[in-house]
């Protein structure tokens, strides 16, 4: 059983376009995350969810719009999509947030090429 | 300004030698220090640990040390084999918001 899963894999689409990636865990934690892991390799916190709430919302341009359905599912939806955008999209869960030192637990990534 | 500092470089190791990986930071105070495996194409994965008020912390072959004066970790992997090979990256997390902090990752490679 997959415990954090994405979709797509892989997405290649062009400037302008508007996509979606999904992202679910099974694993009946709180709060989830989005992370963008850019070509150096560094993992930037982008969004995260506890509970359905958006907790922590990174400075990242407003064409990027999480959406939290419930406490397993965040969905990242992104308008207008520029070269830039270009880069590996995690999703993550942990526990909970708070008392620190959460474990996260992370998704199989989704390659985002924008041509 | 505030840096998190993992050797860019690639670490050469011989197979059954101590694989030894810094992660020094600056300007920051974190509650606690995380390390995680990347294997390539895939997410990371979470191996320990380790507090602020705690010096070291072993798992099976892999020993984590914290020195919050000199800010850096170390993380050991003692008889290393060509399956540990992989980037290995580390976190902070902030008392303030929970929020962890990622170094870029050292990528170690066991030769047999």
């Amino acid at each position: 059983d997959t415990a954090v899963s994405q979709t797509p894999k892989y997405l290649v689409t062009q400037m302008g376009n508007d996509k979606s990636i999904k992202c679910e865990q099974n694993l009946g934690h709180d709060t989830m995350y989005w992370y963008k892991q850019d070509s150096k390799k560094f993992l930037k916190i982008m969004f995260s969810y506890n509970n359905k709430e958006l907790i922590i919302n990174e400075t990242v341009p407003n064409r990027f719009s999480p959406k939290s359905p419930d406490k397993a599912h965040l969905n990242l939806h992104i308008n207008s999509l520029e070269l830039g955008d270009s880069a590996v999209y995690f999703c993550a869960s942990s526990q909970a947030l708070g008392a620190g030192g959460e474990t996260q637990y992370f998704g199989p990534g989704t390659r985002l090429l924008v041509l | 300004s505030q840096k998190i500092e993992q050797n860019s470089e690639a670490l050469n190791i011989q197979e059954g030698k101590t694989a030894t990986l810094t992660c020094n930071y600056t300007n920051y105070s974190p509650a606690y220090l995380q390390w995680y495996r990347q294997d390539p194409g895939r997410g990371p994965v979470f191996l320990l640990l380790i507090r602020e008020n705690e010096k070291e912390k072993r798992k099976e072959r892999l020993k984590v040390t914290f020195d919050t004066t000199l800010k850096q970790s170390l993380f050991h992997i003692t008889a290393s084999q060509p399956a540990d090979s992989a980037t290995y990256l580390c976190a902070l997390v902030m008392d303030s918001n929970y929020q962890l902090i990622w170094g870029a990752g050292t990528k170690l490679i066991i030769k047999p």
